[in-house]
């Protein structure tokens, strides 16, 4: 997989708005992913998105990808104080994508 | 709870002494992976097991490291002669031995946190 770079570093919001965060990437893939790190539940798989695909649902998350463009981004609404974590994007080069590379992240603060 | 576990959580060692870290992953998933993160960053790949063998290892893995998954099940990653600048979070993931649809989803265990005075 190659690194993924999530924009904002850093991201502080009330609990009820929504959040935005967004990942470059340099070279073409074959999926991405989103994975969250908070100290309670430790590193979680988000939610995938496609080359092919432009937009996914999962919950109140919303991910899009735009392949021209090389970006992706993750909206989560209706925040909580539980979504304060930070969320790293993982580009995937497709065949055997047995490695993760992961960026710094985003760091998302939701204030109650 | 059937996910990845780890143990210990939390390892405080002089410089220079040797640990060992054990991983538990989810009994039928074939692949394990080791990383490393430490304060501010995203993790990084150490090295990846298929069943028993260990099929790449990262430059960031010195000497000093070696790692085991004898069976095929839970593996272990040990430290000799620890630096301070091996202060930091190891994190154990696990995947099924298939990549469904070309993508591989990892299960992370909550970490060892180890901590070099």
């Amino acid at each position: 997989s190659q690194q993924g770079e999530e924009d904002p570093q850093a991201l502080s919001i009330q609990e009820g708005e929504n959040a935005t965060m967004n990942c470059s990437y340099k070279t073409s893939i074959n999926n991405l992913q989103w994975y969250r790190q908070n100290s309670g539940r430790g590193l979680v798989h988000l939610i995938l998105i496609r080359s092919n695909e432009r937009e996914k649902h999962s919950g109140r998350l919303r991910v899009t990808l735009d392949t021209s463009k090389k970006s992706s981004s993750l909206l989560i609404t209706a925040s909580r104080a539980a979504d304060t974590a930070s969320y790293f994007c993982v580009c995937g080069m497709g065949g055997s994508n047995y490695k993760l590379t992961f960026g710094k992240g985003t760091l998302l603060t939701v204030n109650p | 709870d059937t996910g990845v576990s780890q143990n210990p959580r939390h390892k405080i060692t002089k410089r220079g002494q040797n640990v060992t870290f054990r991983c538990d992953p989810i009994s039928e998933h074939n692949r394990l992976y080791w990383y490393r993160q430490t304060l501010g960053q995203g993790p990084e790949f150490l090295t990846y097991f298929q069943n028993e063998a260990q099929l790449e290892k990262s430059r960031l893995l010195s000497d000093r490291f070696s790692a085991e998954r004898p069976k095929g099940s839970f593996s272990t990653l040990e430290i000799q002669r620890t630096e301070q600048g091996d202060s930091a979070m190891y994190l154990c993931a696990s995947s099924p031995g298939w990549a469904a649809n070309n993508y591989n989803e990892q299960f992370f265990g909550p970490g060892t946190r180890l901590t070099v005075l």
